[in-house]
């Protein structure tokens, strides 16, 4: 059983569109996140929601948008996409509480290639 | 902004020990110390924790200085699947909502025969 899965895992579209990646954890954390990897192998967040409210917005330019749908789905949706956000975009969640200690389990990821 | 040190790169013979060093000198007292991996092409892998103690799991164990300003990692007896990039983090434990993990740039641990 697939813990936190993201859909699609590779993604390829041209500059301009719009796209979204779903991600979705069966661990019935109340924390999901939103991570990017860069080229260079930065790994910074962008995004956190604890039981579906925003918590952390990591200056991440609006064209990115997550949405909750319930506490076990966080998508990102992406408006405009310019070549600088090809990456690797992962999705984490945590238990969001006192036994968490900020033990993340992260998905597999998704690579955005932007041409 | 990471606020830890690691090396860059580290080798180390499969079967043996793979002593991972991080530095974190301006690590606060209510900030623990946690170790990621990632494997080349995944998402990265919760290790161990501490705040102080020395800790030990299934995976590794993690050695605190008592001025905590340092602390190691080790893989006791380390296998080519331990190839990975390790992330030594400092950060806040829960902090009632969501915590948020700043990784570094890590250090690549290359295991060979």
């Amino acid at each position: 059983d697939t813990a936190v899965s993201q859909t699609p895992k590779y993604l390829v579209t041209q500059m301009g569109n719009d796209k979204s990646i779903k991600c979705e954890q069966n661990l019935g954390h109340d924390t999901m996140y939103w991570y990017k990897q860069d080229s260079k192998k930065f790994l910074k967040i962008m995004f956190s929601y604890n039981n579906k409210e925003l918590i952390i917005n990591e200056t991440v330019p609006n064209r990115f948008s997550p949405k909750s749908p319930d506490k076990a789905h966080l998508n990102l949706h992406i408006n405009s996409l310019e070549l600088g956000d090809s990456a690797v975009y992962f999705c984490a969640s945590s238990q969001g509480d006192w036994r968490s200690y900020n033990e993340q389990f992260f998905g597999p990821g998704t690579r955005l290639t932007v041409l | 902004d990471a606020k830890t040190t690691q090396p860059t790169s580290m080798d180390c013979a499969e079967g043996r020990a793979a002593n991972l060093p991080c530095n974190h000198s301006t690590i606060s007292g209510n900030e623990y110390v946690y170790w990621y991996r990632q494997i080349h092409s995944q998402g990265p892998q919760y290790i161990i924790h501490g705040l102080k103690n020395n800790e030990t799991n299934e995976m590794a164990s993690l050695i605190i200085t008592e001025d905590r300003k340092s602390s190691t990692l080790i893989l006791p007896h380390a296998t080519l699947r331990d190839t990975a990039v390790y992330y030594c983090i400092v950060s806040q434990g829960w902090t009632g909502t969501a915590s948020k993990l700043t990784f570094g740039t890590g250090t690549r641990l290359q295991v060979t025969l």
